[in-house]
């Protein structure tokens, strides 16, 4: 293992369905975060764990939105009821633990396109 | 809460030529600083990264920066631009001391190198 995973990479759905991304992190990093990048935007952050724990959910966008990390390894993100702004994408990082100076490592993202 | 400012959406360097990519941040106290970049297809990749210490921070790829706390500044700097460079640079601050753990970004500053 060499960085953070994410997939799928693409995801094309129409309106109204619901979507479910995957991210696996670096194996020793307890800490997991979830971001969305518009076009022309820099990341956006939405939530994160630590370990099981789901610390901030309140900047996740809408009631939509939810993620889980149930053992504290992989995380799932789910959009519900998807919407063309919906459309963006959806990045994962993880982190060593002890301090917020320790680096985010990122995952190449999944690209979703919401018609 | 935290907000960073990059006012350059492009910048156009020749190759050879010097670089310097501005960033000013808004936070109460002394952030953590991060510069990324991101290559088309590809993920975020730390450059550097600023917490404490020595005010001049040197990081991978050649790059530079310089936290000036008085101007709220946290500019990158790189002696000589390689065509590879051309990609999308963003700065981000993370808080200090708990809270939302997540990164905040600006909107990045997409580099061009002419030959």
């Amino acid at each position: 293992d060499t960085g953070v995973s994410q997939d799928p990479r693409h995801k094309i759905t129409k309106r109204g369905q619901n979507v479910t991304f995957r991210c696996d992190p670096i194996s020793e990093h307890n800490r997991l975060y979830w971001y969305r990048q518009t076009l022309g935007q820099g990341p956006e952050f939405l939530t994160y764990f630590q370990n099981e724990a789901q610390l901030e959910k309140s900047r996740l966008l809408s009631d939509r939105f939810s993620a889980e990390r149930p053992k504290g390894s992989f995380s799932t993100l789910e959009i519900q009821r998807t919407e063309q702004g919906d459309s963006a994408m959806y990045l994962c990082a993880s982190r060593l633990p002890n301090g917020g100076q320790n680096e985010q490592f990122f995952g190449p993202g999944t690209r979703l396109t919401v018609l | 809460a935290q907000s960073v400012t990059q006012p350059d959406i492009h910048i156009t360097v020749s190759e050879g030529a010097s670089l310097e990519l501005r960033c000013n941040y808004s936070y109460g106290a002394t952030p953590y600083l991060f510069w990324y970049v991101q290559s088309p297809g590809q993920g975020l990749q730390l450059l550097l990264k600023y917490f404490s210490g020595d005010t001049l921070v040197q990081g991978i790829k050649g790059f530079e920066a310089e936290f000036k706390r008085s101007q709220s500044s946290f500019n990158l700097r790189k002696p000589s631009v390689h065509w590879s460079d051309a990609a999308e640079y963003f700065c981000a601050v993370g808080a200090r001391g708990g809270g939302a753990d997540g990164l905040t970004f600006g909107k990045g500053t997409h580099l061009i190198i002419q030959p």
